[in-house]
């Protein structure tokens, strides 16, 4: 169980168009997902928090207008990158948590972003 | 603001053999999580240990122990019997006040190499 998808695994785009990015909770409700941003070789960079029919609360630094979240469910989060540059490529990954203790994050399989 | 700590960027074991790894952290927190994550060459991110900061008990999965020092704000990470398939990248995590929206915070990780 505690199954997280993500769709696309890899995408190419180019630059200055948008790309959405989805992430599933396939077998349990989660009422958080969590964002991540990640360079080779490095650590997760927390990219926002999103809860269910709320707008997401994005870490200092995040610009909100490029990375735009939308949790419309209680199993899917979506996160959009506008008017994508170079520098945006990078691997995103997603993680749901349950909605019992010990609330632990069931993390998706990434999704590796080029913008040419 | 918690930090974590890991310093040892690369280590490298023969197989069969034991390895530590090291993690340190800093938070004026006194309930809290702490985890040991595991990302292969997939790059999907794998739980491999969680610690409860009020148990004194050291956490054991199968191979996998830490010794975890409250005192000192020390988690480390012993493998033992090293299998190939443990060659990945490892993350030391914290967590505060478990719930459904307490966030990780992630070290920088290490690089582990399995010799055959």
């Amino acid at each position: 169980g505690a199954v997280v998808s993500q769709h696309p695994s890899w995408v190419i785009c180019k630059s200055g168009t948008s790309v959405k990015i989805e992430c599933r909770s396939l077998d349990f409700q989660a009422t958080t997902m969590f964002w991540y941003r990640q360079f080779p070789k490095q650590s997760l960079m927390l990219m926002a928090t999103s809860n269910e029919g709320s707008k997401a609360t994005y870490e200092q630094g995040v610009e909100k207008d490029k990375f735009l979240i939308n949790h419309a469910s209680l199993t899917l989060s979506t996160l959009t990158v506008t008017s994508a540059h170079p520098e945006d490529s990078s691997f995103y990954i997603c993680s749901a948590t349950g909605t019992d203790y010990p609330y632990e994050q069931y993390f998706g399989p990434g999704t590796r972003l080029t913008v040419t | 603001a918690q930090t974590v700590t890991q310093s040892q960027p690369e280590m490298s074991v023969q197989e069969a053999e034991t390895v530590t790894l090291s993690c340190t952290y800093d938070t004026s927190e006194s309930n809290y999580y702490l985890f040991w994550y595991k990302q292969p060459p997939s790059r999907q991110m794998i739980l491999v240990i969680r610690q409860e900061a009020y148990k004194q008990q050291n956490a054991t999965e199968n191979r996998f122990s830490v010794n975890f020092q409250k005192a000192a704000k020390s988690f480390s990470l012993k493998i033992s019997d090293s299998q190939l398939g443990d060659t990945a990248m490892y993350f030391c995590a914290f967590m505060k006040r478990p719930g459904a929206n307490s966030k990780l915070t992630f070290g920088k990780g290490i690089t582990l190499s399995v010799r055959p």
